[in-house]
C-alpha cells in the first residue's frame, strides 16, 4: 500500500517551544521531501533528503533542520518555533528524484505556533 | 518572483460542465511539468505528467497539454462532477533528477455546484 504518512496532522504550540513533525513511507523511496504550504503561494522547499544521512538545504532552510536515520522516515524539527512558521507541512516521496516518477504526497501537518 | 502562474485563481462551474486551467511558467530549462488535485485538508495527488516539446496526456475525464516553446499548459477536466471541487497545481520540474528542484504555482481553486 504506497503510502506517505505525516504526524502529528495538527499541533498547537507556543512561540521558542520545540516542533517535531515525522514523516515514513512505505515505498522505499531514496528521496523525500519537506514542503511548508501559505495561503496564496505555491509550495516552498525546506528540505531535501537524497537518501540516509545525505539532506540537502532547499529554498526556505532557515529556522529548520531535519534528520533521515532511516530511509523510510524523514523528520522535521523546529528548534524555538516562530510564529512566522504557523503553516501547514508537507512530506513527500519520489523513487528516484523527480524525473517522470510520481511523487506521493503525505496529507499535511497543520502548526499553529501561538 | 512567481515562476509557475496559474488561471484563474479560482473558478465556479455547474456538474456536468466543461472547464479549462491554464499554467504559464518561465523556469528554465523545463524537463517535465505536472498536474496535481489537492483536496481540502488533504496532500496533493499526481493526475498527469508532461514530458515532451508538445505533449498531450489523457486520464480519464482529464487531459492535459503542454507547449515548452509557449511554456504554457492547461488541464481540461470534462463533465465535472461534485467530487472535482478541489484545488488543482501545476508543478514544473527543472530537470530529470533528484538534483532537480520543483516549482509549484499557487493552484486554481475550482468549485463544482448542483
Amino acid at each position: 500500500d504506497m503510502k506517505v504518512t505525516q504526524m502529528p496532522r495538527y499541533l498547537i504550540k507556543r512561540m521558542g517551544e520545540n516542533v517535531l513533525l515525522e514523516c515514513g513511507q512505505d515505498m522505499s523511496h531514496e528521496t523525500m521531501y519537506w514542503y511548508r504550504q501559505d495561503p496564496g503561494l505555491g509550495l516552498q522547499l525546506i528540505y531535501i533528503s537524497y537518501d540516509v544521512d545525505s539532506n540537502s538545504e532547499g529554498d526556505i532552510p532557515k529556522g529548520y533542520r531535519v534528520s533521515r536515520k532511516k530511509r523510510e522516515h524523514f523528520s522535521l524539527i523546529l528548534d524555538s518555533a516562530k510564529t512566522n512558521q504557523t503553516s501547514v507541512y508537507f512530506c513527500a516521496s519520489s523513487p528516484r528524484g523527480n524525473s517522470g516518477n510520481t511523487l506521493y504526497f503525505g496529507e499535511g501537518s497543520r502548526l499553529i505556533v501561538v | 518572483k512567481t515562476q509557475v502562474e496559474q488561471s484563474p485563481q479560482s473558478l465556479v462551474v455547474r456538474q456536468g460542465e466543461n472547464c479549462v486551467l491554464q499554467c504559464n511558467y518561465s523556469v528554465t530549462p523545463d524537463n517535465h511539468l505536472r498536474w496535481f488535485k489537492q483536496d481540502t485538508g488533504k496532500g496533493l495527488v499526481s493526475l498527469t505528467v508532461l514530458v515532451d516539446q508538445k505533449d498531450k496526456t489523457s486520464n480519464g475525464r482529464y487531459s492535459a497539454t503542454l507547449d515548452k516553446d509557449a511554456k504554457h499548459s492547461t488541464l481540461h477536466i470534462t463533465a465535472t462532477l461534485l467530487d472535482d471541487t478541489a484545488t488543482y497545481i501545476c508543478v514544473v520540474g527543472d530537470r530529470g533528477s533528484a538534483l532537480g528542484r520543483l516549482h509549484f504555482g499557487a493552484g486554481t481553486q475550482l468549485i463544482v455546484i448542483p
